[in-house]
């Protein structure tokens, strides 16, 4: 499709629990990016794809988080024991190339409880 | 020093007015700028991309590059109160696979 499909649109977890992020990029488009938007707009990092190659991984915390792009399925990140910090809207984006600017989805705003 | 830096405002014009966001950003080697438009509760919406110095026009928006300053604006003409709204900065360094986001400025157009 021409958007970029994002799920759930809300999470809600308790604190120590596991939360799944969902997304879909846009057809052919080989790259895929998450972000997580706290407050006051900042936008931090996590990860990229290239296809289901990680491409960049230097934001991610890895000691909680994860994340898969598999073929034919859609690009998942995963919060394993979930913090209160990690409350934030999580943006999956996909681009064409690494050099052109993204599409975003809707986002999943998670909120650690 | 952040990687990109922008005033978060708001920054108040009048309809009609010329609106003049600006960008800064400490990674020489960044070859790829954009502009991003974001509503309150949305995601980011790309509205413009630079990858040289100079000025890009696109309807009402220009985007100005000028890299040996670090500099990346973006004018907007004939602001309109539909223009309300967040406009991050984002920059592509050479060597990095990843976008880096400045914090946003936000606009406020007065009818």
């Amino acid at each position: 499709g021409e958007e970029v499909a994002q799920t759930p649109k809300h999470l809600v977890r308790g604190e120590g629990q596991k939360a799944k992020l969902y997304c879909a990029p846009i057809k052919g488009h080989s790259y895929v990016f998450w972000y997580q938007q706290v407050l006051k707009n900042e936008f931090k990092f996590l990860i990229s794809f290239q296809n289901e190659n990680v491409f960049d991984e230097t934001g991610m915390p890895k000691e909680r988080f994860s994340a898969k792009c598999l073929p034919n399925s859609p690009c998942s990140l995963e919060i394993q024991a979930t913090k209160l910090e990690d409350s934030a809207v999580y943006f999956c984006a996909s681009s064409q190339d690494q050099n052109y600017g993204y599409t975003f989805g809707s986002g999943t705003r998670l909120t650690v409880v | 020093q952040k990687e990109v830096e922008q005033n978060s405002g708001p920054l108040s014009v009048p309809e009609g007015a010329i609106a003049s966001l600006n960008c800064t950003y400490s990674d020489r080697g960044s070859q790829s700028f954009f502009w991003y438009r974001q509503y309150s509760g949305k995601s980011p919406e790309l509205i413009m991309s630079i990858y040289s110095n100079g000025d890009k026009e696109d309807g009402r928006f220009t985007a100005q590059l000028n890299k040996a300053s670090q500099y990346v604006s973006l004018l907007i003409r004939d602001s309109q109160p539909s223009d309300s709204a967040t406009y991050l900065c984002a920059v592509k360094t050479g060597g990095y696979q990843k976008v880096t986001f400045g914090i946003g400025t936000k606009l406020q157009v007065i009818p």
